[in-house]
């Protein structure tokens, strides 16, 4: 198993253009989380999938942003009408609930998306 | 609101000077805690959970401790290779999502 991958690893585009990132998840991992990290900053929660369901979103997760995980395996984050503003790290995590309720969430490599 | 403050924010080493990263929460529900160890354009990797005040977990030269409203990060005679940026991060009963904290920038130099 070889972890967390997402594609791409780094995304120039310019404002207003519509962006995609795709995560793998590790196999058999149920949970898929995103997240956005900025410079300097922790990561920030943007949404969670069980399986194909999208069970919790963010506030920060606006209009622009939606993310499907079809047949509950990859996941997509899609970004429409870009603004400098949503530069960032943008992280995929997934878990596997253990017993007892509590789990590990394991990250990937993340994106790094810079708007021009 | 649930709040996770990390302190210092930065912190210079000389290669085996010992010291320690704090995490203070507040948070309501607490179900367990993270410790990630990120290095620059990277993802956070997975060091430890902890689950109950008390309790301690070690991995090579890190050690972390759990109280009812903070965490500490002990690193012992750290290597230059210990260099990295350390997150907590809490998971609460109700929800699944992490509330990370600012993260402590840790420089050891040879």
């Amino acid at each position: 198993d070889t972890g967390v991958s997402q594609d791409p690893r780094h995304k120039i585009t310019k404002r207003g253009q519509n962006v995609t990132f795709r995560c793998d998840p590790i196999s058999e991992h149920n949970r898929l989380y995103w997240y956005r990290q900025t410079l300097g900053q922790g990561p920030e929660f943007l949404t969670y999938f069980q399986n194909e369901a999208q069970l919790e979103k963010s506030r920060l997760l606006s209009d622009r942003f939606s993310a499907e995980r079809p047949k509950g395996s990859f996941s997509t984050l899609e970004i429409q009408r870009t603004e400098q503003g949503d530069s960032a790290m943008y992280l995929c995590a997934s878990s596997l609930p253990r017993q007892g309720g509590t789990y590990e969430q394991y990250f990937g490599p993340g994106t790094r998306l810079t708007v021009t | 609101e649930d709040q996770v403050t990390q302190s210092p924010e930065a912190l210079r080493l000389q290669e085996g000077e010992s010291s320690s990263l704090n995490c203070s929460y507040t948070v309501s529900g607490l179900r367990g805690l993270f410790w990630y160890r990120q290095d620059p354009g990277k993802g956070p990797e997975f060091l430890f959970t902890l689950y109950s005040a008390g309790e301690e977990k070690e991995k090579e030269r890190l050690k972390a401790t759990l109280t009812k409203k903070e965490s500490f990060l002990h690193i012992t005679a750290p290597k230059p290779e210990d260099s990295a940026t350390y997150l907590c991060a809490v998971f609460k009963a109700a929800g699944n999502k992490l509330t990370f904290g600012g993260g402590t920038r840790v420089l050891v130099k040879p």
